[in-house]
């Protein structure tokens, strides 16, 4: 059973570099999902996709930050010129679609240390 | 908007005994989910239980159960019989249903489990 890979696990970085994550949803799921977790929080939604198209993005989710799903596939989750404050650790999930039971299905993450 | 609340940041409990932690949320939809989902030490979050809030029966799932008590916007978690693996975050979520499934999480308890 494969379930959601997120790759890398672990991302140390300058500030002022760039940085990409990628995520593998489960393979039939329609929805996908990343996630910004701060240590002490739960997590806050940042985007959504429904297949291939982004149709939710939070306030959170600033100009330097960008996600993509081509072909409705994998996604990535790319920041632009670090900040100390994008320290987190960024969760992906997705999961079936509409009629579904409502659960997400999360990835390990990927822990981001912006120095 | 909707909110979680969780205002117990930590827990603890011994072994085989019992222990509920609190959630409350704001909404003025009358059609959502209500999640409580694991988070172990460095580990994925997991779905524990799942709660729609058209039924009034609590939901439960083996050792776990809710009382969900929707007119106080209400959601607790009960553990019974604590085994040393519960020790983790356990974080609260709300959804609409037929939305985006989108989660709003709570800021967590974190549970421990004393041998």
């Amino acid at each position: 059973d494969t379930g959601v890979s997120q790759d890398p696990r672990h991302k140390i970085t300058k500030r002022g570099q760039n940085v990409t994550f990628r995520c593998d949803p489960i393979s039939e799921h329609n929805r996908l999902y990343w996630y910004r977790q701060t240590l002490g929080q739960g997590p806050e939604f940042l985007t959504y996709f429904q297949n291939e198209a982004q149709l939710e993005k939070s306030r959170l989710l600033s100009d330097r930050f960008s996600a993509e799903r081509p072909k409705g596939s994998f996604s990535t989750l790319e920041i632009q010129r670090t900040e100390q404050g994008d320290s987190a650790m960024y969760l992906c999930a997705s999961s079936l679609g509409q009629g579904d039971s409502g659960e997400l299905f999360f990835g390990e993450g990927s822990r981001l240390t912006v120095l | 908007a909707q909110t979680v609340t969780q205002s117990q940041p930590e827990m603890s409990v011994q072994e085989a005994e019992t222990v509920t932690l609190s959630c409350t949320y704001d909404t003025s939809e009358n059609n959502y989910y209500l999640f409580w989902y694991k988070q172990p030490p460095s580990r994925q979050m997991i779905l524990v239980i799942r709660q729609e809030a058209y039924k009034q029966q609590n939901a439960t799932e083996n050792r776990f159960s809710v009382n969900f008590q929707k007119a106080a916007k209400s959601f607790s978690l009960k553990i019974s019989d604590s085994q040393l693996g519960d020790t983790a975050m356990y974080f609260c979520a709300f959804s609409l249903s037929g939305a985006t499934n989108k989660l709003i999480f709570g800021t967590g308890t974190l549970l421990a489990v004393q041998p």
